[in-house]
């Protein structure tokens, strides 16, 4: 069955150190997998895909399939990181469907 | 702008009386979905539409109603809300160009109460 596994439920670092939020996925076919990113009080928003290979306000993400992975990481911390991140697998076919994972909040600390 | 937009914002009500969550988007999307959140779950979906007068269960799709008149409407409707329900409700909407590239654009969301 596919899921998605953040078994974080919060992560607390000081600003300027490395953050690595976890993503674990299980899912038979090849996997299309997003980070989105809710700031306090905002709606839910795409931060990034696998597929861009692109680094949106310094996070990157690397698809590893061996490991089943989408772990998120930024180098340097900043309190504007402070958020909730969910990490989401696009189930396959037609449908747009996206599986989340519980979600990671993530508290930087100044 | 392109937005999704929902209304009410926020909404306490008392086991059993019917109510309607709209949601609305005016960037021509052919896919909306529903989805509730709730903490240590995450966001589980509760019905998605293809297009118009297409639309499916999702994983917790008990309880709800939902219908596609029109292409840019999605409401979600609770015929008996029970306490259960109380979460919060997001309305999501993308094209239907599927693929790793898309993206869903999410609602403010609906945090409703059920007494």
């Amino acid at each position: 069955a596919q899921r998605v596994t953040q078994p974080e439920k919060l992560l607390s670092v000081f600003k300027g150190a490395p953050v690595e939020l976890k993503c674990n996925y299980s899912y038979s076919g090849s996997p299309e997998l997003f980070w989105y990113v809710q700031y306090s009080r905002q709606r839910l928003q795409l931060l990034l895909r696998h597929i861009s290979r692109e680094s949106i306000k310094g996070f990157t993400a690397d698809l590893n399939k061996g490991e089943t992975s989408f772990h998120l990481k930024k180098p340097f911390a900043q309190e504007e990181d402070s958020a909730m991140y969910y990490c989401a697998l696009r189930w396959g076919g037609a449908t747009n469907k996206l599986i989340f994972g519980t979600g990671t909040l993530l508290a930087v600390q100044p | 702008e392109a937005q999704v937009t929902q209304n009410p914002r926020y909404l306490i009500t008392v086991t059993g009386k019917k109510l309607t969550v709209t949601c609305s988007q005016n960037m021509n999307h052919e896919y909306m979905s529903w989805y509730r959140q709730d903490p240590g779950l995450g966001l589980r979906q509760i019905y998605y539409s293809m297009n118009v007068e297409v639309t499916d269960k999702g994983d917790v799709p008990e309880g709800y109603k939902v219908s596609r008149k029109e292409k840019r409407n999605f409401p979600l409707i609770l015929e008996s809300p029970s306490p259960n329900q109380t979460s919060l409700y997001f309305c999501a909407s993308s094209s239907s160009s599927t693929g790793a590239y898309n993206e869903q654009f999410f609602g403010p969301g609906t945090r409703l109460t059920v007494l």
